[in-house]
Parts: C-alpha cells; structure tokens; sequence
C-alpha cells in the first residue's frame, strides 16, 4: 500500500526566512506533484515532477525529485506572507493514474 | 467559470437521508476522480473513472456510489448520510492523453451530516 508522509505537518515561519518541506513516499514512482490549497478553497497545482532529478522553481518556491530515495523537497526562499497556505505533495503510485496518493498536508504560516 | 464544477457547494442534511453530489467538466477528460477531505488526513479517494463504462473503488469507497452518466459528468451519492460523512468533498479530472497525469480539482463540496 502506497503510503505518503510529509515533515512538517504544521510550519510557522517569519518573513524573509528559508525552509524545506519534505515528501516521502512507500513505493517506487516517477510521479510526484505539489498542490497548495488556501483555507477553504480548491487544490491549485503547482508542481509537476516526473523524473528522477527534476527540479523546478517558481517564484520563491522550489520543488525537487529524487526517485531512489523516494523523496521530494519543496523549498521555500525569503518567505513572504502571500505564501501562507497548506501544501500537498501527492504521488502517482503506478504512474497511471490509478494509485493517486496524497500526503497529508504541510500547513505554513509566514508571519510579518 | 470553473472548468470543474460541483454542485451544490454547501449543503447541510440529516442523519439517514440521501444526498447526491455532482461533478460536471468541460475540459474533456476521460478521467474523474472523487476525493474526501478531513483535517490532518489530506485528500483520500473514494471511486475514480476511466471512462463511461469504468467503475473503481478507491481506498474508502464503503458507504458511497457514483454514476458516471456522461464522460463529463460524475456524481457521488451517499444512500444514507452518517455524520462521519461530514466533510470536504472534491471532484477532480485527468486526461489520459496527457503526458503530466497532473489532477485538476473542482472548488469542494462542503457536507455537513447532523
């Protein structure tokens, strides 16, 4: 069974400050995606990661991928209070749409 | 508009009675998805759809059916409301020609059984 963990659970954190989430995953996939959701409000994609190695970045936000270690890293640089949300990493345990797992959120708070 | 639509997008009933939500999409997957969610449990599956004549069960589909009554349509029942049916519910669509397999969500469905 595909299991989905994500560290921290709950992150308040001051502006202009760095951070990392982290995604482990159970079995062996070269899928993975980052959702944010605002309270309230629907799942908004923000990164697709479908190789091992696959790093891409947005804004201050940054999301990597590394298949063997079953981990993905969402990083975020000088944090401002826009970003304030909860994170989901979410992971295609059979690349094909069958096994969509998600983890169970990482809540952020930036404050001023 | 919403390219996933859910209706309603509150609704409040009793213990017992049938409710029915639904799911349109004019994106034109081939794929939906039926996801519930609850504080600190992230979004867990409850059936998901290839297409007009696929039905699967997801991780907990116990106490739910769906009808996928067109390829852009699919609704989620609950025969009987319990109140640990309270939650968040959300519709999503993939598309299986599309090479990401990334899930594109509907606004939520917010369900409170009393």
């Amino acid at each position: 069974e595909l299991k989905v963990e994500q560290n921290p659970l709950f992150l308040s954190m001051q502006e202009g400050k760095n951070y990392t989430i982290y995604c482990n995953y159970s079995t062996t996939s070269d899928r993975l995606y980052w959702y944010r959701q605002d309270p309230g409000k629907s799942l908004e994609s923000l990164f697709v990661l479908l190789s091992n190695g696959a790093v891409k970045q947005e804004g201050r936000l940054m999301a990597s991928l590394d298949t063997k270690a079953r981990l993905s890293t969402l990083h975020i640089t000088a944090a401002v209070h826009d970003l304030s949300a909860t994170y989901f990493c979410a992971v295609d345990g059979d690349n094909y749409g069958q096994n969509f797992v998600f983890g169970p959120g990482t809540r952020l708070s930036v404050l001023p | 508009d919403a390219d996933v639509t859910q209706t309603p997008r509150n609704r409040i009933t009793k213990t017992g009675k049938r409710i029915m939500l639904e799911c349109s999409q004019t994106k034109g997957h081939d794929r939906m998805y039926w996801y519930r969610q609850d504080p600190g449990l992230g979004l867990r599956l409850i059936y998901y759809s290839f297409d007009v004549k696929d039905i699967n069960k997801g991780e907990i589909s116990d106490g739910y059916s769906v009808s996928r009554q067109a390829q852009a349509k699919f609704s989620l029942s609950l025969e009987s409301a319990i109140p640990n049916q309270t939650a968040l519910y959300f519709c999503a669509t993939s598309d299986l020609g599309q090479s990401t397999g990334e899930l594109f969500f509907g606004e939520g469905s917010r369900l409170t059984v009393l």
